[in-house]
């Protein structure tokens, strides 16, 4: 049974624009929820993390918001660039056992110039 | 500054076969964990180690695998009788239980069962 499911399974956005990649859990127990960016033939690189004491953290262009009520939360790329095109994952922990990540089936994104 | 690396990047075998994956973690991480990922999915836990000892393993981790980490340093996947089925990346990801809650995730082994 997937325990994270993610929407949408690609996703094309003109330079500049911004986009929205959304993640919906079920299991209660997950306290860690981190975005991973990942390249052709690369491994996951973190890009952002949350936990859910907090309903939103930003780093730079990307953004994090949490709801924990729905059981949901969603990255946005602010100011999109042709750079940013690749496969983004968002994952789940917990993190009183041994952290091991489920994975949602991932996003691939094209930022067009 | 030195990632997590893998061994070998790219492995062609052929049905039947037995290959031997190696992932040398970040100095000093006491965490190891090994992931599984096909083509258009997101990677899959298989198997996690804290030192040297195997703590979890996944029900994707069949029989015919088998992981060890002799020295809680670097780790190696073993794949025996391979099947065509077995043809995906194979991530290795390691994290220190001390510092952050961060995986930093190793390059990849792509295996091919042809």
């Amino acid at each position: 049974q997937q325990q994270v499911k993610q929407s949408p399974q690609s996703l094309i956005v003109q330079k500049g624009g911004i986009s929205i990649i959304n993640c919906a859990y079920e299991n209660t127990a997950f306290d860690y929820f981190p975005w991973y960016q990942q390249f052709p033939g690369k491994g996951p690189a973190l890009l952002i993390a949350i936990r859910p004491d907090v309903s939103e953290k930003k780093e730079g262009r990307f953004t994090i918001s949490f709801n924990k009520s729905a059981k949901q939360f969603s990255l946005h790329i602010m100011d999109s660039q042709p750079g940013d095109s690749a496969t983004y994952f968002c994952a789940a922990s917990r993190m009183d056992s041994s952290y091991k990540l489920i994975f949602g089936s991932g996003t691939r994104l094209l930022v067009r110039p | 500054d030195t990632g997590v690396s893998q061994d070998p990047r790219h492995k062609i075998t052929k049905r039947g076969q037995n290959v031997t994956f190696r992932c040398d973690p970040i100095s000093e991480h006491n965490r190891l964990y090994w992931y599984r990922q096909t083509l258009g999915q997101g990677p899959e836990f298989l198997t996690y180690f804290q030192n040297e000892a195997q703590l979890e393993k996944s029900r994707l981790l069949s029989d015919r695998f088998s992981a060890e980490r002799p020295k809680g340093s670097f780790s190696t996947l073993e794949i025996q009788r391979t099947e065509q089925g077995d043809s995906a990346m194979y991530l290795c990801a390691s994290r220190h239980t001390g510092s952050s809650y961060e995986q930093y995730f190793g390059p990849g082994t792509r295996l091919t069962v042809t």
